[in-house]
């Protein structure tokens, strides 16, 4: 069964702090998808990243990088340097390939970033 | 990316009414439409996929005579809430996919609030 586990309901930094938000995900498929979303106050979704099962390069977007480890299981994500508009609950998500595009989620961890 | 609208944003309902939600495609036709519900303060839930042109495909513990799904054409999909309840305010997204195939790419509406009174 597939399944996506982000242990850290919520965690608080102050600015300028580096923070890692973890993802570990369970899959009997052989392709498949990640994803990390942010979702601010507002509601809506805001697309990070899509990671697939083949590619474990690691990736970095600004102050943004993601550690893609198939051995563990885990795809977790890096903010360097935190900003206060970095604030917002944040979820990786997991879609397989045989699932026509479904995304099932994880809890979401929610960030605080403190001036 | 591609856009997917949904409206309205936010409704207030009195209790036992119904309520219709729109998801649209605007620059590309999407032959998949999911909907999502979300509590506050919790994940996002699946509720269905709905395929152009066929009928919705209803997640376990999901009633489908209750959230009654449209996928008429490759650009909308509504979500319509029958006899809501209290229990029925909650976060409703959709999301919205190209073509099979390719690399899932989930494209999100803004969401819809819904609360009912």
């Amino acid at each position: 069964a597939q399944k996506v586990t982000q242990a850290q309901t919520e965690i608080s930094v102050v600015e300028k702090e580096d923070v890692t938000l973890d993802c570990v995900y369970e899959t009997r498929d052989t392709t498949y998808y990640l994803f990390w979303y942010k979702q601010p106050p507002s509601g809506e979704l805001v697309f990070l990243i899509r990671r697939n099962s083949f590619d474990e390069q690691n990736e970095i977007s600004g102050r943004y990088s993601w550690n893609f480890q198939k051995s563990t299981s885990s795809f977790n994500f890096t903010i360097t340097a935190s900003q206060v508009v970095d604030s917002a609950v944040y979820f990786c998500a997991l879609s397989e390939n045989n699932q026509g595009g479904k995304l099932i989620f994880g809890q979401g961890t929610e960030l605080s970033v403190k001036p | 990316g591609a856009v997917v609208s949904q409206h309205p944003s936010r409704v207030i309902c009195k209790s036992g009414t119904s309520v219709k939600i729109e998801c649209r495609s605007l620059d590309f036709q999407a032959t998949t439409m999911f909907w999502y519900r979300q509590f506050p303060k919790q994940s996002l839930m699946l509720m269905a996929t709905s395929n152009e042109g066929s009928k919705a495909t209803y997640e376990q513990g999901v009633e489908k005579d209750k959230f009654l799904i449209n996928h008429a054409s490759l650009t909308l999909s509504t979500l319509t809430v029958t006899s809501a309840h209290p229990e029925d305010s909650s976060f409703y997204i959709c999301s919205a996919r190209a073509q099979q195939g390719i690399p899932p790419e989930a494209f999100f509406g803004q969401g819809t609030r819904l609360t009912v009174v």
